[in-house]
């Protein structure tokens, strides 16, 4: 099977740098993916990682270490509108297709 | 259009009804999944359509019936649910299931409560 292990709540300022860290184990691993959900609303992708490295998209970077089963999600120049749970998801490449299984979920808060 | 819609967005049954949810999408994706997801957890995957075939079933109870009349259209069958089936279900779309497919759009929800 697979595990996840993320924090459950961070909390910071307008401005500031989180970092979200997500460990994993799992067979198959394929690739990780980051998801952002806010209240009430639907998961949104932010980002992937199928290789090592770090993967930027505007104010969201993402990190990979295959060989540490490791990941993070960086959150840049935080704002309101960033107060929401950050799911990292490993994707497992199965002959069946893809499947996605998400972590517990980190809540972000952000205080002005 | 990157939109994928579900209806109804709430419903409340009793444990003898059938109901059904809807998911649609005009994307041209070919993979097409349910999640269920409980209040402050994460969604897990139920089930996933790939070229309207079931592909994968979590082991998910009978009382839940994947539906795939075409390649836009889902259901979810419900059909004598428990109250712990109260929850959210997600319903998502991807290109297809192979590996350059990383991305999946989902969509608003059913907000399900079982009585």
């Amino acid at each position: 099977g697979q595990s996840l292990e993320q924090p459950s709540e961070v909390t910071a300022v307008e401005g500031a740098i989180v970092q979200i860290n997500c460990t994993y184990q799992t067979s198959g691993f394929y690739g990780l993916s980051w998801y952002q959900q806010h209240d009430g609303g639907a998961p949104t992708f932010l980002s992937y990682n199928a290789l090592d490295g770090l993967e930027e998209t505007g104010r969201f970077s993402s990190f990979l270490s295959r060989s540490d089963s490791y990941g993070y999600l960086l959150l840049q120049e935080l704002q309101m509108k960033d107060s929401a749970s950050y799911f990292c998801a490993v994707r497992t490449l199965k002959a069946a297709g893809n499947k996605l299984t998400f972590g517990g979920g980190t809540r972000v808060l952000v205080k002005p | 259009d990157t939109e994928v819609t579900q209806t109804p967005k709430h419903l409340v049954m009793g444990m003898t009804n059938k109901k059904s949810l809807k998911c649609e999408q005009h994307m041209g994706h070919r993979a097409m999944y349910w999640y269920k997801q409980k209040a402050k957890k994460p969604p897990e995957l139920m089930f996933v359509y790939s070229y309207e075939k079931l592909s994968i079933n979590e082991s998910v109870p009978s009382r839940f019936s994947p539906e795939c009349p075409n390649s836009s259209l889902l259901n979810l069958h419900l059909h004598a649910l428990q109250p712990e089936d109260s929850a959210l279900y997600l319903c998502a779309s991807s290109q297809d299931t192979s590996g350059s497919s990383y991305e999946q759009y989902f969509g608003p929800g059913t907000r399900l409560t079982v009585t």
